[in-house]
């Protein structure tokens, strides 16, 4: 049972590129979420799930796309990445959607150049 | 602007001792609330939580108590431990979620504590 991981850890990119961020959860949660953390600030979040084939805006989406097409994943994508959005990435899951039920990943480190 | 404020950046404790990590909320609509514990390279992970009906909650070690008036949350670690050195967030929502949809949780910026032995 490895929980929430997410791929990749690490990644460097220039502006302008595009990259996914991957999440996978093998607890057979309804609800995943995709949350970045900015240096002085709390963690926001910038879309969620409900279910497979479901997703909505969260706090701060704009520059963000999601997909999840499978239940167990939930894809994160840049389209064009901006310096703004150099941060660290966590993505959870919950069986619920209770705020104290929330399982995390480890993070992926973004940095755009 | 910041909902939850966590105003102390860093905190270090003797070992055996108290740990008090604060907390401050300025929305008057947040009715629970929660604290995670970060360790470095992982994700957060749930601490303890407590309801506005309720001022004190306690598990094992962790008591978080919660003074309505103030708009003030506290976490209390007794004794604390080497192993509880991560950084601590308070988080803050109005209701517990869980219902169907998404309840939205606002976080604070984290206090790291470090626990010397």
């Amino acid at each position: 049972n490895a929980g929430v991981t997410q791929t990749p850890k690490f990644r460097v990119l220039k502006t302008g590129q595009s990259m996914t961020l991957l999440c996978a959860q093998d607890m057979n949660h309804e609800y995943m979420y995709w949350y970045r953390q900015d240096p002085g600030m709390g963690l926001r979040l910038i879309h969620y799930s409900v279910g497979e084939g479901t997703t909505a805006k969260g706090e701060v989406p704009d520059g963000y796309n999601v997909s999840r097409l499978k239940k167990q994943n939930f894809l994160l994508g840049l389209e064009s990445a901006a310096p703004s959005q150099t941060s660290v990435y966590f993505c959870a899951s919950s069986p619920t959607g209770s705020t104290d039920t929330q399982y995390f990943g480890p993070g992926t480190r973004l940095t755009v150049l | 602007d910041q909902q939850v404020k966590q105003n102390s950046p860093s905190l270090s404790v003797q070992e055996g001792r108290i740990s008090i990590l604060n907390c401050d909320y300025t929305n008057s609509m947040f009715d629970y609330f929660l604290w995670y514990k970060k360790y470095p390279a992982e994700g957060p992970t749930f601490l303890i939580s407590i309801s506005s009906i309720k001022d004190k909650n306690e598990d094992g070690r962790f008591t978080v108590f919660l003074n309505k008036s103030a708009k003030h949350l506290s976490l209390h670690i007794v004794p604390s431990q080497p192993g509880d050195s991560a950084v601590y967030f308070c988080a803050a929502s109005a209701g517990a979620g869980g219902s169907g949809g998404y309840q939205k949780v606002t976080f604070g910026t984290g206090t790291k504590l470090q626990v010397i032995p």
